[in-house]
């Protein structure tokens, strides 16, 4: 059972924008910044979105990061098949000292 | 370029010990913070360690604590984890990852970079 919670899987059709949502607490998203790594299959993770809704350099502006409270989420336009991927959200926790992360979502384009 | 390169994943018997390693290249590594990921087969993601570029913070999850130990040597751009009592739900891919340079230790900048891993397979 994940500290943050995410849904296990989302699709869509090529050309649609999909949202992923990330729930939390207080002592986790509540008080800290936000973090978003696409794994794709047999791969490391790689950084997709930080503090909330920053991307670094290179990454498409198809991504979004959102935060409201103790919830965030990723959203992604213009859906792409090279888009099919593992996603996680991320951020520290203040009560358990540590980085949390949640279970992933699987995303598939139709 | 960035480059982490994790060695020393192997099958080892619970119970056991192993030492990962991880050196980091094209980056100042006494500059940033390092830690230590893991992946289970066919599951996400877990945090398992994290340690300041001075090795004075250090912090465990709960699943390790007492039972793993971080270090660095920054004069070798290098990364250990020392991993003691092993269990089979320890059998993952680490990762090792550089955290971005936005902050210490304590403000908690996210993890910018990951190595491809090394496997560790607990089993009798």
């Amino acid at each position: 059972q994940s500290v943050l919670t995410q849904p296990p899987s989302e699709s869509g059709t090529p050309g649609q924008r999909v949202t992923i949502s990330c729930s939390g607490s207080g002592s986790n998203i509540g008080s800290n910044p936000v973090t978003w790594y696409q794994q794709l299959p047999g791969s490391a993770p790689t950084l997709l979105i930080y503090a909330n809704d920053e991307r670094p350099s290179g990454v498409p502006d198809r991504f979004s990061g959102s935060k409201s409270g103790t919830s965030a989420s990723l959203a992604i336009s213009g859906l792409q098949s090279e888009d099919e991927s593992d996603y996680y959200c991320a951020t520290w926790d203040a009560s358990l000292k540590g980085w949390v992360f949640g279970g992933g979502t699987k995303l598939s384009v139709l | 370029e960035v480059q982490l390169v994790e060695s020393g994943g192997n099958l080892v018997q619970p119970g056991r010990s192993l030492r990962l390693s991880c050196v980091g290249s094209g980056f100042i590594f006494d500059d940033y913070v390092m830690h230590w990921v893991r992946q289970a087969p066919g599951k996400g993601l877990e945090w398992v360690s994290g340690i300041s570029w001075d090795s004075n913070s250090i912090d465990y999850a709960d699943s390790v604590r007492g039972r793993f130990t971080i270090s660095r040597d920054n004069a070798k751009n290098s990364l250990y984890l020392q991993m003691d009592s092993l269990r089979p739900d320890d059998t993952a891919v680490y990762y090792c990852a550089k955290a971005d340079g936005s902050g210490s230790y304590h403000t908690h900048p996210p993890i910018e970079y990951w190595g491809q891993g090394t496997l560790v397979t607990v089993s009798s």
